[in-house]
């Protein structure tokens, strides 16, 4: 079954602290993964898009990784604001002819002052 | 500006009452799509379109309908809403769904739907 698992579901962090977020799946087969971001109440954002033989692309301060052999992803953030707190959801993209997406649940991040 | 519209934004209706969502982008998109987002759980296809009159259901179709007359426009309709499609709906378009294009999709503000 194509899935897409995110951890941790929740987080909080100091402002100006990293945070790795981490994403794990099972779809095949894999076409790309993409981030977005998702502020409350507010229709996803996309940050990244990495295909197979990406391993890793940054946006801004966002940093995200993809290791295709154990089909897990990362997203960096780096130094963080107040306005990062937002949910971030990790998507997978197969081919069926053409491409469809699984979406993960989201991690929720709050950046605390 | 590029964007994708939708309208309304928040809709409260009684079972059975038939209503429609408005989706409206300006990107020429091919593809269009139709979500829902629930607590728990990560965002679901309702119907999604590769193209003018061409459309197919998604993950979670039950209760819907869409049409796809003009490329920019890409309605939802409930015939007879009920409490179960309670949730917030997202619209999103991107250029093309074609086998290995990474093309970025754009969503929607959303509509929070309410059904009593």
């Amino acid at each position: 079954k194509n899935q897409v698992e995110q951890s941790p579901q929740s987080l909080i962090i100091l402002e100006g602290k990293n945070c790795t977020l981490q994403c794990n799946y099972t779809v095949s087969p894999f076409s790309n993964l993409r981030w977005y971001k998702q502020d409350t109440g507010r229709g996803p954002v996309s940050l990244t898009i990495m295909t197979f033989s990406e391993n890793t692309k940054s946006n801004g301060r966002y940093t995200a990784t993809l290791d295709a052999d154990t089909k897990q992803s990362s997203l960096h953030i780096t130094a963080s604001q107040l306005s990062d707190s937002a949910s971030y959801i990790c998507v997978v993209s197969f081919n069926t002819g053409f491409q469809k997406l699984v979406f993960g649940t989201g991690t929720r991040l709050l950046v605390s002052p | 500006e590029a964007q994708v519209t939708q309208n309304p934004r928040y809709l409260i209706t009684v079972t059975g009452k038939k209503l429609t969502v408005t989706c409206s982008q300006n990107m020429n998109h091919e593809y269009m799509s139709w979500y829902r987002q629930d607590p728990g759980l990560g965002l679901r296809q309702i119907y999604y379109s590769m193209n003018v009159e061409v459309t197919d259901k998604g993950d979670v179709p039950e209760g819907y309908k869409v049409s796809r007359k003009e490329k920019r426009n890409f309605p939802l309709i409930l015939e007879s809403p009920s409490p179960n499609q309670t949730s917030l709906y997202f619209c999103a378009s991107s250029l093309s769904s074609s086998r290995g294009r990474t093309d970025t999709q754009y969503f929607g503000p959303g509509t929070r739907l309410t059904v009593l």
